[in-house]
């Protein structure tokens, strides 16, 4: 099992761009989650998704959307980059319901950086 | 969810037990505790979780009052691959909309 796998690993956007980060997990989970760090701080929820089909907003959803796909996939789409969105991101699966405290399984992290 | 409180940083040497403790005077009855540990450069690991007294498992021990206001995580003879920001969160185990939240988490640097 590959566990969550995110893509890409590294990406360098200008201003404006749009680019959109793909997650899937391989374990069957429910529950789907991005978030975001920033150097020396903790990770915030940008949108979790309790189900195929559902999504929410978590601490800090501007500027970002999000697709369930299905199951698997979970997608994080910026629309048009701001340097304010340089970061590193997260995607996490659990098996149990959104906001519960079953355990998340991470993905390796996006770092995004936007110029 | 219950805001908690942890030290920023601490330092301890190779071969030391580390206890790190998180306040959390506002965890409700049905909150459980739940242990994170996350190296530079990966995503968060799950270490550990409990509800009351002590829990053990392979990787460290958890300590829990009996007013549940607060939380120690014990690492037992730290090597220096125990450097990592370890993040305690309190919550509900049920299905609902509230929202897991990490903090800024402990900074633990071990020492040869």
């Amino acid at each position: 099992n590959a566990g969550v796998t995110q893509t890409p690993k590294f990406q360098v956007l200008k201003t404006g761009q749009s680019m959109t980060l793909q997650c899937a997990q391989d374990m069957n989970h429910n529950s789907m989650y991005w978030y975001r760090q920033d150097p020396g701080m903790g990770l915030r929820l940008i949108y979790y998704s309790a189900s195929e089909g559902t999504t929410d907003k978590g601490e800090v959803p501007n500027g970002y959307n999000v697709s369930r796909l299905n199951k698997r996939e979970f997608s994080l789409r910026l629309e048009s980059a701001a340097p304010s969105q340089t970061s590193v991101y997260f995607c996490a699966s659990s098996d149990g319901g959104a906001g519960s405290l079953n355990e998340q399984f991470f993905g390796p992290g996006t770092r995004l950086t936007v110029l | 969810l219950a805001k908690t409180t942890q030290p920023i940083s601490m330092d301890s040497y190779e071969g030391q037990e580390v206890n790190i403790t998180c306040s959390h005077n506002n965890i409700a009855t049905n909150d459980y505790i739940t242990w994170y540990q996350q190296f530079p450069s990966q995503g968060p690991r799950f270490i550990i979780q409990g509800y009351k007294t002590k829990v053990t498992n392979e990787v460290a021990s958890l300590f829990i009052p009996a007013d549940r206001k607060s939380s120690t995580l014990s690492l037992p003879r730290v090597s220096l691959s125990d450097t990592a920001v370890y993040y305690c969160l309190v919550g509900d185990m049920s299905y609902g909309d509230d929202k897991i939240i990490f903090g800024k988490g402990t900074r633990l640097h071990i020492l040869p």
